[in-house]
């Protein structure tokens, strides 16, 4: 039971370069998101997916693009990648109505 | 702004002792508080949450107490282990507009339990 699933684990990418971060959860969940974690501030909201087909901002959507492309599967796109944009992303779903989210083991992303 | 704060980056405490890590929320429309363990390298894991409707919620080792009017919240762990050290998040949601799902997170306490 892989719960949710991040690809790829650790990236490195070049101002200017984009990139796909994929998730997919095995669970049902109706609910994804995108968090990103850095130094001393937290986990915060990029986006969200409250539904299949459904997409909503988060506190910090600037620069990320998402697609809800099935019940499954939740991706966070950078159009064009800047150093602002290294982190830790991670990827969580829910169940309808259930607050408490499972999360991925998340993508180290640094952009040089 | 802020809405969630954890202001103790860190705690140390002895294996065997009480932990307390506290979290207090200014936005009086959350409801729903919970309370998430993340060890490096790894995702987030849920350990407890408690509804508005609660003053406490106890699931083994750990207990988690709810003060509305003061808005602050406290995780205990008794007795603590150092399987235990890791960064403990503070999450609260609202219920509001059918919003239920998003979290807001605080910047988390780091914990260290020494054997």
């Amino acid at each position: 039971n892989a719960g949710v699933t991040q690809t790829p684990k650790f990236q490195v990418l070049k101002t200017g370069q984009s990139m796909t971060l994929q998730c997919a959860q095995d669970m049902n969940h109706n609910s994804m998101y995108w968090y990103r974690q850095d130094p001393g501030m937290g986990l915060r909201l990029i986006y969200y997916s409250a539904s299949e087909g459904t997409t909503d901002k988060g506190e910090v959507p600037n620069g990320y693009n998402v697609s809800r492309l099935n019940k499954r599967e939740f991706s966070l796109r950078l159009e064009s990648a800047a150093p602002s944009q290294t982190s830790v992303y991670f990827c969580a779903s829910s169940a309808q109505g259930i607050t408490e989210a499972f999360f991925g083991q998340g993508t180290r992303l640094t952009v040089v | 702004d802020q809405q969630v704060k954890q202001n103790s980056p860190s705690l140390s405490v002895q294996e065997g002792r009480i932990s307390i890590l506290n979290c207090d929320y200014t936005n009086s429309m959350f409801d729903y508080f919970l309370w998430y363990k993340k060890y490096p390298a790894e995702g987030p894991t849920f350990l407890i949450s408690i509804s508005s409707i609660k003053d406490k919620n106890e699931d083994g080792r750990f207990t988690v107490f709810l003060n509305k009017s003061a808005k602050h919240l406290s995780l205990h762990i008794v007795p603590s282990q150092p399987g235990d050290s890791a960064v403990y998040f503070c999450a609260a949601s609202s219920n509001s507009g059918g919003s239920n799902y998003k979290l807001t997170f605080g910047k988390g306490t780091l914990l260290t339990v020494n054997p």
